[in-house]
């Protein structure tokens, strides 16, 4: 069964430190990993995929699959990175996500 | 932009009520998804509708559920007789055809409430 776990419910970091939210999976295929994210009080939207190897508001994921791993990292944190991040799972020709339970991110100032 | 809009943003029902709640999906899109969120769990994947059928749903999906898109915008969640552990976030989410446009966008959400 695939699994998505994030071991942090809370995470907080001062601004301008380095950020990372970790995120562990269990599957056996190969499977396509994503980066959620919520804004106070806005919708759940794409942060980024594994497979667009892209840098979005300076966020980078890589994914490893012999750490079956796909931490969400970013050098120096802004104060408007303070949200709600969900790791997500779907493997390939599926439509389905499974979500993890989520990491609050909180930026201290 | 376009979004995916839902409504009532919350519903308030009692146990062994019926309630839909109702998703207008980004138009040319063609797969929609429900979702659900109880307060402090994960998100977890419902159902997915598409070519006016459901293409997978979870086991969370019994009987008490169904999905209906009525009309060309509308796609709906129905539940026959509401428990008070269906009490939760419900999100809708609709996604494009080709692979390249396979993001899923999510509404903001209903805040279903069963008393």
């Amino acid at each position: 069964a695939q699994r998505v776990t994030q071991p942090e419910k809370l995470l907080s970091v001062f601004k301008g430190a380095p950020v990372e939210l970790k995120c562990n999976y269990s599957y056996s295929g190969s499977p396509e990993l994503f980066w959620y994210v919520q804004y106070s009080r806005q919708r759940l939207q794409l942060l980024l995929r594994h497979i667009s190897r892209e840098s979005i508001k300076g966020f980078t994921a890589d994914l490893n699959k012999g750490e079956t791993s796909f931490h969400l990292k970013k050098p120096f944190a802004q104060e408007e990175d303070s949200a709600m991040y969900y790791c997500a799972l779907r493997y390939f020709g599926n439509e389905k996500l499974t979500f993890g339970t989520g990491t609050r991110l909180t930026i201290i100032p | 932009e376009p979004e995916v809009t839902q409504t009532p943003s919350h519903q308030v029902t009692q146990m062994g009520q019926e309630v839909i709640l109702r998703c207008v999906p980004i138009s040319n899109h063609l797969y929609f998804y429900w979702y659900r969120q109880i307060l402090g769990q994960k998100v977890e994947f419902l159902v997915s509708f598409y070519n006016n059928e459901i293409s997978e749903k979870s086991e969370i999906f019994d009987d008490q559920f169904s999905v209906e898109r009525p009309d060309g915008s509308n796609f709906t969640l129905k539940i026959r007789s509401t428990k008070l552990e269906d009490s939760a976030m419900y999100f809708c989410a609709s996604s494009g055809r080709s692979r390249s446009n396979y993001e899923q966008y999510f509404g903001p959400g209903t805040r279903l409430t069963v008393t």
